[in-house]
């Protein structure tokens, strides 16, 4: 079974600090990863996706993947209480996507 | 932007009622995706589709089918409702070229069975 394992949380953190959510995966034929922010009662919003190894920046949001130890985290720095929500990680094989079951932030005003 | 419409945002049906929900994009994506989204397990795939009128089950198909006439529309069919299939049900589409596999979501539909 090919599997996306994320801690649920919560992780809480104080306004302005960096979070740090991580993500392991089983399926060493992933080839595509991505993170998506899923506020309460509402559908994921994607906010980032990696192909290759090595970090990858997008405003105050950092994805970085290591394929050989098959890991994958983001970091969202200057943390801010709208930040606060469920994020998913998942793999990708081809199109086929799995996605774990989500770690919950929640920042501190 | 991608915009993913899903037919209803809240449902309650009857157990035994067929049931029907409707997925719209406007991003001329080839893939279709079916989810179920329970708390504590996730999302689990019930279906997709790659083209008009194709196919593929996912991990967790039974007691769903699927419909796609058109490229841009993929109807989930739950033919005789049960309480288990009380979820939020999240369609998203994505496309087929390899450099981009990013998938993108509906409002999601929360269906309550009694």
């Amino acid at each position: 079974q090919k599997e996306v394992e994320q801690n649920s949380g919560p992780l809480s953190v104080p306004e302005g600090a960096i979070a740090s959510l991580n993500c392991t995966y089983s399926d060493r034929g992933s080839q595509s990863f991505f993170w998506y922010r899923q506020y309460s009662g509402k559908s994921p919003e994607l906010i980032m996706s990696i192909y290759s190894n090595g970090d990858k920046e997008d405003g105050r949001f950092t994805a970085q993947l290591n394929k050989a130890s098959q890991y994958v985290s983001l970091l969202i720095r200057d943390s801010q209480p709208s930040d606060s929500a469920t994020y998913l990680c998942a793999g990708g094989r081809g199109f086929k996507t799995i996605f774990g079951a989500g770690t919950r932030l929640f920042v501190k005003a | 932007d991608v915009k993913v419409t899903q037919s209803s945002r809240y449902l309650v049906k009857r157990t035994g009622e067929k049931v029907f929900l409707e997925c719209v994009q406007d991003m001329d994506h080839e893939n279709m995706f079916w989810y179920r989204q329970d708390p504590g397990l996730g999302l689990r795939l019930i279906y997709f589709s790659y083209d008009v009128k194709m196919k593929e089950k996912g991990d967790i198909p039974e007691g769903y089918s699927v419909s796609r006439e058109k490229k841009e529309r993929f109807s989930l069919i739950l033919e005789s409702a049960s309480t288990n299939q009380t979820s939020m049900y999240l369609c998203a589409s994505s496309f087929l070229a390899a450099s981009s596999y990013e998938q993108y979501f509906g409002p999601g539909t929360r269906l309550t069975v009694t």
